[in-house]
């Protein structure tokens, strides 16, 4: 399978714990973004890459979100302190920077903060 | 920036019926459009998209879509539904320039029974 890939798929976790997702693009994409949907709404953008630059963060992105993508393949999404609010499904996609903005997406990783 | 409508949240419709999901986007720069469906547990997947040429883009299971630019509209139709066609469809926009984030609808759920 060739396709986007997240882990974990679902993660519960207690208020004020630490989480951190993973996202595996499709090989030959520079570009890779995280949006974040809650229910019955549209996925919201959070922050995107191109290789390893981080080119746009959201307002939605508070400082307790960071994003990586150490080597322009993977990226990692880190929650510190999670709060109830955070609840919701993260999505991850990924592009080629020639493409018309035609993104891929991931599974997702569904996060329930207790 | 964009902003993207979709007015109908659900959509009940019976099987063979013929349907419309509503798309308005308003934009202050040239967009691309799409609609992505996404069916229960899974992640987003690209139904069809318009970036030039022939204002009506058809999808390989018979849905079509037409992009209006005096109304900024991209209307989504179907001349007769399956019951596999249930799911929640999202319309979305990016800007032609970066191609970059997408701007999602909030989405309308596609109820289609017997």
């Amino acid at each position: 399978d060739t396709g986007v890939s997240q882990d974990p798929r679902h993660k519960i976790t207690k208020r004020g714990q630490n989480v951190t997702f993973r996202c595996d693009p499709i090989s030959e994409h520079n570009r890779l973004y995280w949006y974040r949907q809650t229910l019955g709404q549209g996925p919201e953008f959070l922050t995107y890459f191109q290789n390893e630059a981080q080119l746009e963060k959201s307002r939605l992105l508070s400082d307790r979100f960071s994003a990586e993508r150490p080597k322009g393949s993977f990226s990692t999404l880190e929650i510190q302190r999670t709060e109830q609010g955070d609840s919701a499904m993260y999505l991850c996609a990924s592009s080629p920077i020639q493409g018309g903005g035609e993104q891929f997406f991931g599974p997702g990783t569904r996060l329930t903060v207790l | 920036a964009q902003s993207v409508t979709q007015l109908d949240s659900q959509v009940p419709v019976f099987e063979e019926a013929p349907v419309e999901l509503r798309c308005n986007y308003s934009s202050s720069v040239s967009v691309y459009l799409f609609w992505y469906v996404q069916y229960p547990n899974q992640g987003l997947q690209l139904l069809l998209k318009y970036l030039s040429g022939s204002t009506l883009v058809e999808s390989i299971n018979g849905f079509e879509a037409e992009f209006n630019k005096s109304q900024t509209s991209f209307h989504l139709r179907k001349p007769s539904v399956h019951i596999s066609d249930t799911a929640e469809y999202f319309c979305a926009v990016v800007n032609t320039g970066t191609a970059s984030k997408l701007t999602f609808g909030t989405g309308t759920r596609l109820q289609v029974t017997l």
